[in-house]
């Protein structure tokens, strides 16, 4: 049973921070891995997707890697700003095809 | 891009009467949709498979004659709660999927007063 974890379940800094939200997971027999933003009453948000055979991803102010032997995920966010408040959402793609989801982060970024 | 519509994108019912919700993927064809709750400050809990032209796959815990799941075509999948109670209340969201990727609809809140 594939379960996923998140670390910091909250997470509260000031504006200007770098900071990083991990992910951790049980079973490595994943395809990929992808992190999402949920705003308040909202949908999800794709940031990043992992493929099993890589390393890391890249887009803008965000860093995703992942570890797939020791089931582990970060992502880093650099420079962080008011705007990126939100709930950060760790999910792996199974070998079933369907997607297991961590309890997210929840980070406030502070004027 | 890929853009998976949902809606309603919320619904206030009476208990005991049903609601149906869409999900259908715009601008490609997916033979597989999933559908998810979300209760408040939790994350997301995979309800069901659903393939095109098939019986959807329920998890384990998940009721398939309360939640009815028809995916009668690569466009579109629907989750229909039935006799809804208040219990029932939460957060829906369909994602479907496309090469490696999954795109989510945007959600329904149901409301069952």
């Amino acid at each position: 049973k594939q379960e996923v974890t998140q670390i910091p379940a909250a997470l509260s800094v000031p504006e200007g921070e770098n900071l990083v939200l991990n992910c951790s997971f049980t079973d490595s027999a994943i395809y990929n891995l992808q992190w999402f933003r949920q705003d308040p009453g909202k949908g999800l948000t794709s940031l990043l997707l992992i493929q099993s055979s890589q390393r890391e991803q890249t887009s803008g102010r965000l860093n995703a890697s992942l570890d797939k032997s020791s089931g582990r995920s970060t992502l880093y966010i650099a420079a962080s700003q008011p705007g990126d408040s939100a709930t950060y959402l760790c999910a792996v793609r199974r070998v079933t095809n369907d997607m297991r989801f961590g309890a997210g982060t929840r980070l406030t970024v502070k004027p | 891009g890929a853009v998976v519509s949902q809606h309603p994108s919320w619904v206030i019912c009476k208990s005991g009467t049903s609601v149906k919700i869409e999900c259908r993927s715009l601008d490609f064809q997916a033979t597989t949709m999933f559908w998810y709750r979300q209760f408040p400050k939790q994350s997301l809990m995979l309800m069901a498979t659903s393939n095109e032209g098939s019986k959807a796959t329920y998890e384990q815990g998940v009721e398939k004659d309360k939640f009815l799941i028809n995916h009668a075509s690569l466009t579109l999948s629907t989750l229909t709660v039935t006799s809804a109670h208040p219990e029932d209340s939460s957060f829906y969201i369909c994602s479907a999927t496309q090469n490696y990727g999954y795109t989510f609809g945007s959600g329904t809140r149901l409301t069952v007063v």
